[in-house]
């Protein structure tokens, strides 16, 4: 059984501050991984994906990767009440197929 | 383009009744994927089709639960009988076969009395 875990939160954060979203999985044979927001009511939209170990970076956004560790995170810098959603981590399967997806973060930017 | 297209957008039904959800993928997508979330379990995949043929239902939870895919651009998702645990939002997604997004419907809230 594939699990990937995430902290339910939610997670509060002041405007403008660095919003730090954590994710685990358990496949050790996992290549691909995903951040999907998803605000209330509505559908997931892909964030980021990464696939080496290390950080990519989009914008405000840093995916940070770490295999050994069975370790992905979300930065989310200069935080603003706009990004206060619903986070999904997911895992992609080795066939590059299937995705697997946490329980979801939920993020609370104040102003 | 118009997107992954969902109908209906809200289903209420009583126990018992068959329901039949839709999906048409985005044009040339042919990998197409259901979901299902909900508070409790959070997103689900319940089955997923490449090139129009299924290639794991694992995820279907009852036989209760089917779904097919007759063309490349339409999917039904059907629930014969329907229970009241059935009620959950119900997502369709389509991407490019091994490709990196999955790209979402807007759902089908399904509410089972």
């Amino acid at each position: 059984q594939k699990e990937v875990e995430q902290n339910s939160g939610p997670l509060s954060v002041p405007e403008g501050a660095i919003a730090s979203l954590n994710c685990t999985y358990s496949d050790r044979g996992s290549q691909s991984f995903f951040w999907y927001r998803q605000y209330s009511g509505k559908s997931p939209e892909l964030i980021m994906f990464i696939y080496s170990n290390g950080d990519k970076e989009d914008g405000r956004f840093t995916a940070q990767l770490n295999k050994a560790s069975q370790y992905v995170s979300l930065l989310i810098r200069d935080s603003q009440p706009s990004d206060s959603a619903t986070y999904l981590c997911a895992v992609q399967d080795n066939a590059g197929n299937m995705l697997t997806f946490g329980g979801g973060t939920r993020l609370m930017v104040k102003p | 383009d118009a997107g992954v297209i969902q109908s209906p957008r809200h289903e209420v039904t009583e126990m018992g009744q068959e329901v039949t959800l839709r999906c048409k993928p985005i044009s040339g997508h042919n990998s197409l994927f259901w979901y299902r979330q909900t508070m409790m379990r959070g997103l689900e995949l319940l089955i997923y089709f490449n090139n129009n043929v299924p290639i794991d239902d694992s995820g279907m939870p009852e036989d209760r639960f089917s779904a097919k895919m007759p063309n490349a651009s339409f999917s039904t998702l059907k629930i014969q009988p329907s229970e009241p645990r059935d009620s959950a939002v119900y997502f369709c997604a389509s991407s490019f076969k091994g490709a990196d997004t999955q790209y979402f419907g807007p759902g089908t809230r399904l509410t089972v009395l």
